[in-house]
């Protein structure tokens, strides 16, 4: 079975401060993908990156960053000098083939809850 | 356009009326979901339709019924729902069913908030 872990419930963090919200993953299969997506109080899921087993680079987009270990089961998400805008609930997901549909599904983690005071 | 729209944002039903959410996007997707989210946990997946075809109902109860008229929109039909069923309704659509282990990103619209008395 499939699983994601993001063993941060909540996190406070002062704004301008560097954050790393945590997840590891439980998976059998040789080729997935791993996302992560941000839910601000408006509820919304907003895409932030989707990566594939295959490639363990590093990527930086602005001021996020992910670092994806396969050796770990790790993909980690920092926030580099926070903004208040940053507020909001983020999950990181694991796809999940779907038997017999061709189709997948996402196993979400429970969700980290940032807040960035000012 | 990368966004997926959803109406109403708010509903609030009894336990008798039926009514239904819409689910648009026009982005070309062939992948529609909808997800159901309570209140600080994590969406949990309901249906999924591959090329207008339902390809995955995950043991949802029979107050819930899909329709998905074509490739763009998709609808969620509302039945002698219960107070358990209050959430947050995503939709949400992705450019491809999985096809060879490539698994694209999904994009979720902003949800409907219901309310069921």
């Amino acid at each position: 079975a499939q699983k994601v872990t993001q063993a941060q419930t909540e996190i406070s963090v002062v704004e301008k401060e560097d954050v790393t919200l945590d997840c590891v993953y439980e998976t059998r299969d040789t080729t997935y993908y791993l996302f992560w997506y941000k839910q601000p109080p408006s509820g919304e899921l907003v895409f932030l990156i989707r990566r594939n087993s295959f490639d363990e680079q590093n990527e930086i987009s602005g001021r996020y960053s992910w670092n994806f270990q396969k050796s770990t089961s790790s993909f980690n998400f920092t926030i580099t000098a926070s903004q208040v805008v940053d507020s909001a609930v983020y999950f990181c997901a694991l796809s999940e083939p779907y038997s017999g549909a061709g189709s997948y599904q996402l196993t979400f983690g429970k969700g980290t809850k940032l807040s960035v005071i000012p | 356009d990368t966004e997926v729209t959803q109406t109403p944002k708010h509903l609030v039903m009894g336990m008798t009326n039926k009514k239904s959410l819409k689910c648009e996007q026009h982005m070309g997707h062939r992948a529609m979901y909808w997800y159901k989210q309570k209140a600080k946990k994590p969406p949990e997946l309901m249906f999924v339709y591959s090329y207008e075809k339902l390809s995955i109902n995950e043991s949802v109860p029979s107050r819930f019924s899909p329709e998905c008229p074509n490739s763009s929109l998709l609808n969620l039909h509302l039945h002698a729902l219960q107070p358990e069923d209050s959430a947050l309704y995503l939709c949400a659509s992705s450019q491809e069913p999985a096809t060879g282990g490539n698994y694209n990103e999904q994009f979720f619209g902003p949800g409907t908030r219901l309310t069921v008395l």
